[in-house]
């Protein structure tokens, strides 16, 4: 069964600094991953995703991730953290097309991001 | 403007009095499906539609229905409503090509009493 970690409840960084959030993942063959960001008393915006390709993965906001096969892992970053940030962050993986669609995403718990000003 | 609307967006109701959250999109979505967010528990699937009149249970489907009579419609209904089924309930849709992003409405919050 697939699942996904995101091993850290809540993350605090300081405005300014680097930030990272993040993903381990398990899917049998290779994933489709993604990233999104859930606002208070919103819904979930997504904010990228690797199908294929290079694996660094720019988004929306500043945001990326880098996908790491060896390691299982889809780390999200930013280079300098914003108030505007702080959110909660779900990372979530499904399998590649054709061995399963939509309905066999699978979503982390959540990382709540904290940016201190 | 592309969205997924969900109605009502708060609901407080007593055990067993049926209710329903609707769903509905704009984007000519062929999936849509319900989820629940819970502390700890991150997003759990309850049902998913692939397309018109198909439906599917999902990881936690016990105590809800659904019905996908348009493709733009996915209610959710719960027949008879139980405290264990507070929550933060969020319909979301996808498109064709199956490697896109879903689309998520802004959640509606039930409270069961």
């Amino acid at each position: 069964a697939q699942s996904v970690a995101q091993p850290e409840d809540q993350v605090n960084v300081a405005e300014g600094n680097p930030l990272t959030v993040k993903c381990t993942y398990s899917v049998s063959g290779n994933p489709y991953l993604f990233w999104y960001v859930q606002y208070p008393n919103r819904g979930l915006q997504f904010l990228l995703k690797y199908i294929t390709g290079d694996n660094l993965v720019k988004g929306s906001y500043g945001f990326e991730a880098e996908f790491n096969k060896s390691q299982t892992s889809f780390h999200l970053k930013k280079p300098s953290a914003l108030v505007s940030d702080s959110a909660l962050y779900f990372c979530a993986v499904r399998p590649l097309a054709g061995t399963g669609g939509y309905q066999k995403v699978t979503f982390g718990t959540g990382t709540k991001l904290q940016v201190i000003p | 403007e592309a969205q997924v609307t969900q109605n009502p967006r708060y609901l407080i109701t007593v055990t067993g009095k049926k209710l329903t959250v609707t769903c509905s999109q704009n984007m000519n979505h062929e999936y849509m499906s319900w989820y629940r967010q819970d502390p700890g528990l991150g997003l759990r699937q309850i049902y998913y539609s692939m397309n018109v009149e198909v439906t599917d249970k999902g990881d936690v489907p016990e105590g809800y229905k659904v019905s996908r009579k348009e493709k733009r419609n996915f209610p959710l209904i719960l027949e008879s409503p139980s405290p264990n089924q507070t929550s933060l309930y969020f319909c979301a849709s996808g498109g064709q090509g199956n490697t896109g992003e879903l689309f998520f409405g802004e959640g509606s919050r039930l409270t069961v009493l």
